[in-house]
């Protein structure tokens, strides 16, 4: 059963475009929301994060809009640039002693 | 300085070998992770550690066994290999456990052959 699901797969924004990746999850017991970046040959890294008592968050280009009542969270890349052309995660955790659940991640490429 | 190491980089090794990889960790964190990133780029937890304490041990095969001889040094042995067990394994640590503030490791691309 996959607890965070993300989509689309794959997507292709043009420079100066907006990019925008959803991810919805089942358990409600999940409490912090981040989002990971993954560069070819290296491992993930945290991008910017949300916790349920606010509906976005936004730092320089990167913003996270947030729906609880939806399950359903998103990341928007504002002026997309082709050094963002990288691997996207969401992920959600819940209580101590559980470790951050995946969605399946998105592949974007941005054209210049 | 690297924050969270893996050794090695790269493993290419035949079916039914036994090999370990290595990780260390100089953030201080108290907790360390293995994840499992397939073909198509799944990431899945497989194991944490808390203050060496086993904390999390998903559905993986007992050929998989995670070693922690200190808070900062999280290692995975893996014995017997076969085919499947090809993918990128990460390390990863974190302050507490509940998700926070991971750090990964570059990871290292295991291959069997």
């Amino acid at each position: 059963q996959q607890q965070v699901k993300q989509s689309p797969q794959s997507l292709i924004v043009q420079k100066g475009g907006i990019s925008i990746i959803n991810c919805a999850y089942e358990n409600t017991a999940f409490d912090y929301f981040p989002w990971y970046q993954q560069f070819p040959g290296k491992g993930p890294a945290l991008l910017i994060a949300i916790r349920p008592d606010v509906s976005e968050k936004k730092e320089g280009r990167f913003t996270i809009s947030f729906n609880k009542s939806a399950k359903q969270f998103s990341l928007h890349i504002m002026d997309s640039q082709p050094g963002d052309s990288a691997t996207y995660f969401c992920a959600a955790s819940g209580q101590a002693g559980t470790a951050l659940i995946f969605g399946k991640g998105t592949t974007l490429s941005v054209s210049s | 300085d690297t924050a969270v190491s893996q050794t090695p980089k790269y493993l290419v090794t035949q079916m039914g070998n036994d090999k370990s990889i290595k990780c260390e960790q100089n953030l201080g964190h108290d907790t360390m992770y293995w994840y499992k990133q397939d073909s198509k780029k799944f990431l899945k937890i497989m194991f944490s550690y808390n203050n060496k304490e086993l904390i999390i041990n998903e559905t993986v095969p007992n050929r998989f066994s995670p070693k922690s001889p200190d808070k900062a040094h999280l290692n995975l042995h893996i014995n017997s290999l076969e085919l499947g067990d090809s993918a990128v394994y990460f390390c990863a640590s974190s302050q507490s456990t509940g998700g926070l503030g991971y750090t990964f490791g570059s990871g290292t691309r295991l291959t069997v052959v």
